[in-house]
């Protein structure tokens, strides 16, 4: 079956600084997402990237894919103390409905 | 912004009763899902539903889960005889479209079986 995996799993930088997560995955897909969840909260869709698609902006989210590698990558930006929670890439495969998680990333941005 | 909401937040139960996971949905979305999160572990997908049934359902939902739209803005999960293998955080979830585009989760009910 279709799973994302994160890497590195625990992150830890200053605010201002950018915070950049991995994902790999196994199969082909149909797109990939990307989650962020606080502690304690659900999954928040963060954005959506095609396999048609290379690279995706939304704010300070840069998200590229390399389907040639079955990589993806999340990029955040002038991180700040609420960024702090962890991420989650997520494949979709063609022809089913289900998003495949990875494990997270838990991203802590210190004040 | 609309959510989606769940209850109850924790649910405590012995081991072979029964349960039932409440979400409501956003109210224009089609498509509706239950997700959960064995602690440590990946954020696994259980069951699709669309147009009053089952679209899609994973090898975890077997015949103790089963799933239901009972007035038009509930969506439940129920678990017949839970196990201890249970225990999970039980995410619910909606989209507007077809299901695998962006999907809007609940803050989920956390079960703990006994």
């Amino acid at each position: 079956s279709q799973q994302g995996e994160e890497d590195p799993q625990a992150l830890s930088i200053q605010e201002g600084e950018n915070a950049t997560m991995n994902c790999s995955y196994k199969t082909s897909i149909n797109n990939l997402q990307w989650y962020r969840q606080n502690s304690g909260r659900g999954l928040v869709h963060l954005i959506l990237i095609r396999s048609n698609e290379r690279e995706k902006h939304s704010g300070r989210l840069r998200v590229t894919l390399d389907t040639s590698k079955k990589s993806s990558s999340l990029l955040i930006t002038a991180s700040r103390a609420a960024d702090t929670a962890s991420y989650f890439c997520a494949t979709v495969s063609y022809g089913n409905n289900r998003l495949a998680f990875g494990k997270g990333n838990q991203v802590v941005v210190i004040p | 912004e609309p959510e989606v909401t769940q209850t109850p937040s924790h649910q405590v139960t012995q081991m072979g009763q029964e349960v039932i996971l409440r979400c409501v949905p956003i109210s224009n979305h089609l498509y509706f899902y239950w997700y959960r999160q064995i602690l440590g572990q990946k954020v696994e997908f259980l069951v699709s539903f669309y147009n009053n049934e089952i679209s899609e359902k994973s090898e975890i939902f077997d015949d103790q889960f089963s799933v239901e739209r009972p007035d038009g803005s509930n969506f439940t999960l129920k678990i017949r005889s839970t196990k201890l293998e249970d225990s999970a955080m039980y995410f619910c979830a909606s989209s507007e479209w077809q299901g695998n585009e962006k999907l809007f989760f609940g803050s989920g009910t956390q079960l703990s079986v006994l």
